[in-house]
């Protein structure tokens, strides 16, 4: 498999703060990661896609302003969580791909970032 | 109905036994499917990807019925380690790799 790593694990913050969470392929190279959320007992939910060198698209009903995404390299692409507010506490998780046989795609997850809003 | 739907569970299997799981999707375009094992408060660890011709890696296998529209995941032997919940995903239709996910089966097996 490939592996991702995310950083940081948990993070606790006050309302009103900004949080960044760091998404790093080590073992190759991903111009496309994607970040989720996950809500408990829920499924993974696709917020945005984050692509290397240009800007992120966002899946319809995530706002772009509060969730900043930076692709500046190969391996490594930034969640920022702006303004966060309690509701905004969840499991952050990204993901990256890597081509497999034929036109097809795995999808390797990082170890996700536990975000809790107070 | 749901594009990803799975059976929430849990399936409670004593070890040894064997549990199968299904997933349906509603494109029937779909071209990519997995399996992915989460364990509690963890990311989806990729399981196997499924093919036409099916997949299998030791005790699990994977299987594609695209007349109906489901993919299957057959675990044989079951072990205490192996409880967790299983999410199958398909490809989206706007993207050959973006992926839909269900919401997971729960799989606890005992002694």
């Amino acid at each position: 498999g490939a592996v991702v790593s995310q950083h940081p694990s948990w993070v606790i913050c006050k309302s009103g703060t900004s949080v960044k969470i760091e998404c790093r392929s080590l073992d190759f190279q991903a111009t496309t990661m994607f970040w989720y959320r996950q809500f408990p007992k829920q499924s993974l939910m696709l917020m945005a896609t984050s692509n290397e060198g240009s800007k992120a698209t966002y899946e319809q009903g995530v706002e772009k302003d509060k969730f900043l995404i930076n692709h500046a390299s190969l391996t490594l692409s930034t969640l920022t969580v702006t303004s966060a507010h309690p509701e905004d506490s969840s499991f952050y998780i990204c993901s990256a791909i890597v081509p497999r046989r034929g036109l097809s795609y795995e999808q390797y997850f990082g170890p996700g970032t536990r975000l809790t809003v107070t | 109905r749901k594009e990803v739907e799975q059976d929430p569970g849990p399936f409670n299997v004593p070890e040894g036994a064997t549990v199968a799981f299904n997933c349906t999707y509603s494109n029937s375009a779909s071209q990519s499917f997995f399996w992915y094992r989460q364990d509690c408060r963890k990311e989806p660890k990729l399981l196997m990807s499924v093919y036409s011709s099916g997949n299998e890696d030791g005790r699990f296998t994977a299987q594609l019925n695209r007349a109906s529209q489901y993919i299957s995941l057959l675990i044989r032997d079951s072990k205490l380690s192996d409880s967790a919940t299983y999410l199958c995903a398909v490809n989206r239709m706007d993207s050959s790799y973006k992926l839909i996910f269900g919401s997971g089966t729960r799989l606890l097996v005992r002694p």
